[in-house]
This record gives structure tokens, sequence and C-alpha cells, in this order.
């Protein structure tokens, strides 16, 4: 299985700072069709986990763009450019290459 | 607006079955990909199950492989799984959800399964 590891563990952030959590693959992502299959979630207390990126780094819809997605070979960035109290919650990398699709461990994000 | 309405989530005991399902609306559902995700609380989420368009592919996570069932009916727009021989492991809340290319575009708002005697 292709397994993916976040990093950090949790995160607390000043309103209006930036954040950036890391995840990484232990293969490449890369599909046969071009695209690279890593995605974001956001999951908040009491409710099911929200898409926010796919593909690297195509927001969703309704998704602002303060959240961002990058890549460097197997290495993949969320960046959120200023934080807003509305982005607390636990955020987790998926991959999407090879079944089964696999999450990362997930990076709680609190506010100060 | 993407809706997928789940019921079946229910006490269980271990050795025993249940069915989850999965209402879909809002898309056109034989037109996708469908996915099964499990959730243990405090833990990240684990998928467990998907089905092509027509029912005709199905793959499984290794742990419930030869357990566990997906289907679905396109005629009723529905998604189902089966699980049988539930195991305390099992104890998780259930989504149904709807990809987008190989991402998990929309959830179910979940089915709670508790296996314990």
């Amino acid at each position: 299985d292709i397994l993916v590891t976040q990093t950090p563990p949790s995160l607390s952030v000043t309103p209006g700072q930036p954040a950036s959590i890391s995840c990484k693959s232990t293969q490449s992502l890369l599909e046969t069709d071009g695209k690279t299959y890593l995605s974001w979630y956001r999951q908040k207390a009491g409710q099911p986990p929200q898409l926010l990126i796919y593909e690297v780094s195509n927001r969703f819809s309704g998704v602002p763009d303060r959240f961002s997605g990058s890549e460097s070979g197997t290495d993949f960035t969320l960046k959120i450019s200023r934080v807003e109290a509305e982005d607390v919650g636990i955020y987790y990398c998926m991959q999407g290459k090879q079944v089964p699709w696999t999450f990362g461990q997930g990076t709680k994000v609190e506010i100060k | 607006e993407v809706q997928l309405v789940q019921s079946g989530g229910d006490l269980v005991q271990p050795g025993g079955s249940l069915r989850l399902s999965c209402a879909a609306s809002g898309f056109s559902f034989s037109s996708y990909w469908m996915t099964w995700v499990r959730q243990t609380p405090g833990k990240g989420p684990e998928w467990v199950a998907h089905i092509n368009q027509d029912g005709s592919a199905t793959r499984y996570v290794a742990s419930v492989s030869g357990r566990f069932t997906v289907s679905r009916d396109n005629a009723r727009n529905s998604l189902f799984l089966q699980m049988n021989t539930l195991r305390a492991e099992d104890t998780a809340v259930y989504y149904c959800v709807k990809y987008l290319g190989r991402a998990f575009a929309s959830w179910g708002q979940g089915s709670l399964v508790t296996v314990s005697s």
C-alpha cells in the first residue's frame, strides 16, 4: 500500500497568519493519465470531511482562494495564506494513485 | 445540489450482518463511481470499497474483502453496503461518498455501525 505521512500533527495559528501542512508519499502519485492524485480535506467536529483540493492544486467548488496546494516530487503541501477562525479542524491528505486509497494521519489546526 | 442520505446503521453482535443504504439525488447517479469510507472516532478516515457506474467493477480494502459487498441500483439512485461476519474492529461511522475523479467530493451524513455483544 502507498503510505502518506503528514506533518505536523498539530498546529496553532494566529488569525491572519499563514499555515502550512506537509504530506509525503512513499511512491509517486503521478498516474499514466498525467494527473497526480493527491487531495486535501478538512474535517470539523461532528461533520464528515470536506474536500478542499484535488489533483494537488485544484480547489473544489466553493473553497476560498486562501487555500492552495503544491507538490515537489513525492512531497505535497497545503497552504492557508491567512488563517481564519473557521479554518479550525483536522486536515487530511489522501492519495488516489493506487487502491487502497490511503489517508494521512491528520493535522489538527487550532486558532490562537 | 448533491445529496447523499444514508440509512441502516445499528448495533449488531459480532458475527452478525447489516446493510447500509445511501439515497442519492442532485446529480446523475448512474454516471459516477461511488465509494464507502469509514472512520473510527478519533482516527482518520479509511477507504472501504468502491463501485463503478454500472456495478460491474468493485474493489475493497483487504480487511473487509470477502465479508462486505458494495452494490448499486441505478434505477433507484441508491448505493448499498452489505456487511457480513462483522467484527468489533468494523465499529465506525460509515460514509457514502461521491467521487470527483479520484477525490471524495460529496459525503453523506454518516451511519454509525457498532459491533458489540
